[in-house]
């Protein structure tokens, strides 16, 4: 079985500063990890994945993520944050099946972006 | 391309009755998600469909149930509404099964 648990709810920052929002999983199986974006009243935005190879990965909007295996983290992070980047994040991770696939995602962390 | 689109958009319902959700897949996807997403939680798997099967149900009664049609385009069903269905329901699409998943903007589901 998968789980994700994304530590803090609610993160705030301000604009220029540094953007990290953690999320820890927990996967039988070598996982694939996803990080997706909400903004109010929408459905998610996939940021970005990390499926195998490259531990680093870079995504939309200036976002990256480490997939570290020993500390079974995946800690999402963007050098400088934009009024335009509050919104909720949410990680997530494919448990893959013989028969499907289906992903298992947090609880949320909603980013405030203070002027 | 057009992306995931969902109707109706809002809907309001009283407990006990019926609701059908649609949704339209990317052009080329054959797989489409159901997960039901409550005020302030992270969205719940429902269910996935391939090529008009079944290939994955989460910890939902069977209340719930769902189709894929021969265009791939999927309708989720829901029975006997309680008040705790009120949720946010997205679709998401994938080419293939096991394919990162698009979603889409979601219905939002009021029961009173």
């Amino acid at each position: 079985a998968q789980s994700v648990t994304q530590l803090g709810s609610h993160v705030s920052v301000s604009e220029g500063a540094l953007v990290l929002l953690r999320c820890n999983y927990s996967s039988s199986v070598p996982p694939y990890l996803f990080w997706y974006v909400q903004y109010p009243n929408q459905g998610l935005q996939l940021l970005l994945k990390y499926t195998t190879g490259a531990t680093l990965v870079k995504g939309i909007n200036g976002f990256e993520a480490e997939f570290k295996k020993s500390e079974t983290s995946f800690h999402l992070t963007k050098p400088s944050a934009h009024m335009s980047d509050a919104a909720e994040y949410f990680c997530a991770v494919e448990g893959v099946k013989t028969s499907g696939s289906r992903l298992t995602f947090g609880e949320g962390t909603q980013l405030t972006v203070n002027p | 391309d057009a992306g995931v689109t969902q109707s109706p958009t809002h809907l309001i319902k009283t407990r006990g009755q019926q609701v059908t959700l649609r949704c339209s897949p990317i052009s080329g996807h054959k797989s489409v998600s159901w997960y039901q997403q409550v005020l302030g939680q992270g969205p719940q798997f429902i269910f996935q469909y391939y090529e008009k099967e079944e290939r994955g149900r989460g910890n939902f009664p069977d209340r719930f149930s769902a189709r894929q049609f021969p265009n791939y385009s999927s309708e989720l069903n829901v029975n006997a509404l309680l008040l705790g269905d009120s949720a946010l329901y997205l679709c998401a699409s994938s080419s293939g099964i096991y394919t990162t998943q698009y979603f889409g903007p979601g219905t939002r589901l009021l029961v009173l």
